[in-house]
């Protein structure tokens, strides 16, 4: 099946900084690409989707200035947290839809544990 | 709005036994799809097993299985002969064709006891 990789799969960061976390699609062509947050023991929560080239669509209730999200190109994705502070710690994940895939594919990346300080 | 309900919120059972995890899901959709995922304690999403709603089979992928109840709304996967490996956290999702995005149950907590 397909890979997607995420980098790094654990940062910890001081309170005020910013984050920058990479989703790859590592043999294959992502056209959407999904970022979701995941809480302890909690299902996950769709943050926003992007599509290569064009803006994010964020979820309600997601500060877009706070959580940029990139999509410039069809293999790379990058969810940066700005100004991060102890509550955005959580678990990230990142999954992809690649170009000519069979309709329902999603591909899970494996997490970006992030904690703020 | 769609919404997938996991009434089960943690099961455990002995190895070698079957066991069911619940699923129901509300929508007005005609045409969407249905997953199961697990999540072990890697944290890695792993595909289970999906099910296209128009076809009325049943979807089988080895030890696991679903019952689709379209007219119910509701979607159970049965694992037979668990393995110690099964232990994770299961979700249901769904998903429609007008923007792919999944829609996730709460997760049930399955733990496979020796």
């Amino acid at each position: 099946g397909a890979v997607v990789s995420q980098h790094p799969s654990w940062v910890i960061c001081k309170s005020g900084t910013s984050v920058k976390i990479e989703c790859r699609s590592l043999d294959f062509q992502a056209t959407t690409m999904f970022w979701y947050r995941q809480f302890p023991k909690q299902s996950l929560m769709l943050m926003a989707t992007s599509n290569e080239g064009s803006k994010a669509t964020y979820e309600q209730g997601v500060e877009k200035d706070k959580f940029l999200i990139n999509h410039a190109s069809l293999t790379l994705s990058t969810l940066t947290v700005t100004s991060a502070h102890p509550e955005d710690s959580s678990f990230y994940i990142c999954s992809a839809r690649g170009q000519g895939a069979v309709d329902n594919e999603q591909f899970f990346g494996p997490g970006t544990r992030l904690t703020v300080l | 709005a769609q919404t997938v309900t996991q009434s089960q919120p943690e099961m455990s059972v002995q190895e070698a036994e079957t066991v069911t995890l619940s699923c129901t899901y509300d929508t007005s959709e005609s045409n969407y799809y249905l997953f199961w995922y697990k999540q072990p304690p890697s944290r890695q999403m792993i595909l289970v097993i999906r099910q296209e709603a128009y076809k009325q089979q049943n979807a089988t992928e080895n030890r696991f299985s679903v019952n689709f109840q379209k007219a119910a709304k509701s979607f159970s996967l049965k694992i037979s002969d668990s393995q110690l490996g099964d232990t994770a956290m299961y979700f249901c999702a769904f998903m429609t064709r007008s923007n792919y995005q999944l829609i996730w149950g709460a997760g049930t907590k399955l733990i496979i006891k020796p």
